[in-house]
Formats: C-alpha cells, structure tokens, sequence
C-alpha cells in the first residue's frame, strides 16, 4: 500500500505546548501534503513539501521532509485549543492522485 | 463564496435506492476528486476528472457513477445503495500543471450518507 501512516495516532497537550506528528511513507513522492479536518468538517490544506525542499514554515506550522527516511514532520507550536482536529499527511506520487494517511487525533486541553 | 460546495450535506436513504450528490467549484481549477471517508477516517480516493475528462477510476463498484457535465461540476451518482456505502464522500479540486498539483487540494465539506 502506498498510503503513509502518521504517528502518533492520538496526541493529548496541555495549551501553550508544541505539538509534532509524523508522518512515514514507503515509496519516492512528488510532494507531500499536510491537512487539518476539524470534527463533522471539510478538510482544509496546510502545507505543501516538494521532495526537493526539507522544510517549509506557514506561520506556527512547521514541515519537515527526509526523503532518505521517507519521513515527514509538522511542528505546531505554542497550540491553541482551535487546533483540536485531526491532522493529515497526504503523498503525491505524481501519479495524479493524492494517498492519505491514517490520520492524527490532536486534542489541546485548554 | 464557498470555494467548493456540495450538496446536500446529509443524505439519509433505505437501502436499493438511487441517489445522486453535486459538487460545484468556483476556483476555476481544472481538476475534480471524489474520495469516501470511512468510520474510521481513512480517506480513499474514488474518482478524479482533468477538464471534464477522467483520469482515476479507483476500483470502485459499478455502481457509482461521475459525471462532469464543465470542468466546474463535478456530480456523483450513486445506483442500489448498499449498507457499505455508509460514510462521508468528498468533493475536492486542484489546479494541476500536468500530473502534479500547483497547490494542494481544496475540500468541499462533505456529504454524509447514511444507508438504512
């Protein structure tokens, strides 16, 4: 299966902490892709990685990518309870579709 | 100004029969999806649309049909609902230059659909 596996599954913090997840794949990618989707809604993009970038900065957010590991990473820093959702990576293969991982459960505990 | 938007957002039928859910983009982007979240929250993509043409087609049954009447709709039709389609289905679109994606994708809202 092509599909990444984020990790932790689930992730409970206290507010005001930083948040990581991570996010593994088993093939080369195109890009790879980060979305939040809070509870009952859509899912909304965050970032976009290219394989030639290591990290990329969207105000708190912070992506990394190791192509050598097949890994990826998004740091929110300083949380806040509006970032209770689950978070997405997505893999884009160049195969004109985009593979969604398994998801992580982040809940800030105000 | 919704960006992408489907209706309608619950759909609650009995089992054997037809329905139909619409996706309409105003992003002027030039590719269309269609991807069914399980209970679980796993996303998996059904169908993809580059100018009305299709371009996925992701062993889905028989049943489900697309259409893309303009590059701005995107509209799943759905035949003898069973139990199993029970779950979220998405719209989403992208503005692609060639086979890779300028920007990710943007999502339309969902359409929960509950088969009894």
């Amino acid at each position: 299966s092509q599909q990444g596996e984020e990790d932790p599954q689930a992730l409970s913090i206290q507010e005001g902490e930083n948040a990581t997840m991570n996010c593994s794949y088993k093939t080369s990618i195109n890009n790879l892709q980060w979305y939040r989707q809070n509870s009952g809604r859509g899912l909304v993009h965050l970032i976009l990685i290219r394989s030639n970038e290591r990290e990329k900065h969207s105000g708190r957010l912070r992506v990394t990518l190791d192509t050598s590991k097949k890994s990826s990473s998004l740091l929110i820093t300083a949380s806040r309870a509006a970032d209770t959702a689950s978070y997405f990576c997505a893999t884009d293969f160049g195969n004109e579709k985009l593979t969604f991982g398994t998801g992580t459960r982040l809940t800030i505990i105000p | 100004d919704t960006a992408v938007s489907q209706t309608p957002k619950y759909l609650v039928t009995q089992m054997g029969n037809d329905k139909s859910i619409k996706c309409e983009q105003n992003l002027g982007h030039d590719t269309m999806y269609w991807y069914k979240q399980d209970s679980k929250k796993f996303l998996k993509i059904m169908f993809s649309y580059n100018n009305k043409e299709l371009i996925i087609n992701e062993t889905v049954p028989n049943r489900f049909s697309p259409k893309s009447p303009d590059k701005a709709h995107l509209n799943l039709h759905i035949n003898s609902l069973e139990l199993g389609d029970s779950a979220v289905y998405f719209c989403a679109s992208s503005q692609r230059f060639g086979a890779l994606p300028i920007y990710g994708y943007t999502f339309g809202s969902g359409t929960r659909l509950t088969v009894v």
